[in-house]
């Protein structure tokens, strides 16, 4: 049973780099029936898509983030990573990692929390 | 940029069946998926591809598709079923770019 966990800072400054990381778990990263995707939640909001990433390294970005997004898989590390450059106040979420799968994110981790302020 | 809209909120008794609608012009030509997410929750996945039920989500969930129009019916509502429901699709670009709604709160009254 495939399992995922973000991890990273839970602050970060404006104007700074978001950095965010997947690991994942039960099952192969490599695995070709996967694409592996960011989702973030502003607090009190909906759902918005911020990317996804095959483990070959194809991307696929949401226009609206795309010139400040970079996501990048490690399959040594059996991990994927989620870089957001520039963040300001608006970049405030609730952040999930999840499975991709045959177009529907079927396995989410549990969210981990990024504020940005000073 | 594209766009699934859905009603803010929904409001049922038990028993009684819920329709969460979500419209987009590409919905003809790609596939939707539906979740729930309870407060403080990751979403669950309750509908892939227009219809199709994964395994362990209880068979009161349905989901159809019509032109720009897909429906998430839960029938017999529970109480347990007070949550948000977001709608998810592509856009038809070739971009892949997937697109949440903007959520329904379904209150069960």
């Amino acid at each position: 049973q495939l399992q995922l966990q973000e991890s990273g800072p839970g602050l970060v400054k404006p104007s700074e780099t978001l950095s965010l990381t997947c690991t994942v778990s039960g099952g192969s990263i490599s695995s070709s029936s996967y694409y592996w995707g960011w989702i973030r939640q502003p607090p009190g909001k909906g759902l918005e898509w911020i990317g996804s990433i095959y483990y070959s390294g194809s991307t696929y970005y949401n226009p609206s983030l795309k010139s400040r997004v970079t996501i990048s898989v490690d399959t040594s590390k059996n991990q994927f990573s989620l870089k957001l450059s520039s963040v300001t106040a608006a970049d405030t979420a609730v952040y999930y990692c999840g499975t991709n799968y045959e177009g529907a994110f079927d396995i989410w981790g549990q969210g981990t929390m990024v504020t940005v302020s000073s | 940029s594209y766009e699934l809209t859905q009603p803010p909120s929904v409001s049922v008794s038990p028993g009684q069946t819920a329709r969460i609608t979500c419209s987009g012009d590409a919905l003809p030509k790609q596939y939707a998926y539906w979740y729930q997410q309870k407060p403080g929750q990751a979403p669950v996945l309750v509908i892939y591809k227009d219809s199709e039920r994964p395994s362990g989500i209880p068979e009161r969930f349905s989901g159809s598709s019509s032109g720009t129009t897909v429906t998430l019916t839960i029938s017999g509502v529970q109480a347990e079923d007070e949550a948000d429901y977001y709608c998810q699709s592509a856009d038809s670009s070739g971009l892949m770019a997937r697109v949440f709604g903007g959520g329904t709160k379904l209150t069960v009254l």
